[in-house]
């Protein structure tokens, strides 16, 4: 049973426009979720993170939104660079303080 | 943000061998330390958690003879894969949770991951 839902496993977004990812949950006991990135043979890079007290949070081309009501929150990256290409996790600590992780969806941007 | 390091980055070894994994934590003393396990396309799977000084505590699933976890201090943990088999090949990820040095909240850092080849 997927806690957290990534559903789009790739997307393809031309360089300079916004990539923007999508990530649902079901558990509304979730109160901070996170985004990484990860390229291959590479371990998770930690990008962004937002608590659940907050709908919108930025750092940079990176903003994450949340919508609590629909359990749904999105990564948006404006303007997307060659070097965002890569899969990245949808995060949430669950009531034990683990994390889990969403399949992750990879995005690939376009020249 | 916060390093944390794995080593070995590769390593290949026979059937039947052990091989040991050490992750640190480099600029930040890590509360808790997690092991991953990613296969192919797919997502990281949590094996193991460890606070220091103390047992792990395993995923279901997880064979704790086989993966045996040691964490000796608050910048240290290591997984022994012990008599490794084909089956075990994969990537494994360590993962560090503290303060790192410009973070606002404490936050789970990862190592580069260990490609494990086992023939």
């Amino acid at each position: 049973d997927q806690q957290v839902k990534q559903n789009s496993p790739s997307l393809s977004v031309q360089e300079g426009r916004i990539s923007i990812l999508n990530c649902d949950y079901t558990n509304s006991m979730f109160d901070y979720f996170l985004w990484y990135k990860k390229y291959p043979a590479e371990g998770p890079t930690f990008l962004i993170s937002i608590s659940s007290i907050k709908d919108k949070n930025e750092d940079g081309r990176f903003t994450v939104f949340l919508n609590k009501s629909a359990k749904h929150l999105s990564l948006h990256i404006v303007p997307s660079q060659p070097g965002d290409s890569a899969v990245y996790f949808c995060a949430a600590y669950d009531r034990d303080d683990k994390i889990i992780f969403g399949k992750g969806t990879r995005l690939h941007i376009l020249p | 943000g916060a390093v944390v390091s794995q080593h070995p980055s590769r390593v290949i070894c026979k059937s039947g061998t052990s091989v040991k994994i050490e992750c640190r934590s480099l600029d930040f003393q890590a509360t808790t330390m997690f092991w991953y396990r990613q296969f192919p396309k797919q997502s990281l799977m949590l094996m193991a958690t460890s606070n220091e000084g103390s047992k792990a505590t395993y995923e279901q699933g997880v064979e704790k003879d086989k993966f045996l976890i040691n964490h000796a201090s608050l910048t240290l943990s290591t997984l022994t894969v012990t008599s490794a088999h084909p089956e075990d090949s994969s990537f494994y990820i360590c993962s560090a949770r503290g303060w790192g040095r410009d973070a606002s909240t404490d936050t789970q850092y990862f190592g580069p991951g260990t490609r494990l080849t086992v023939l």
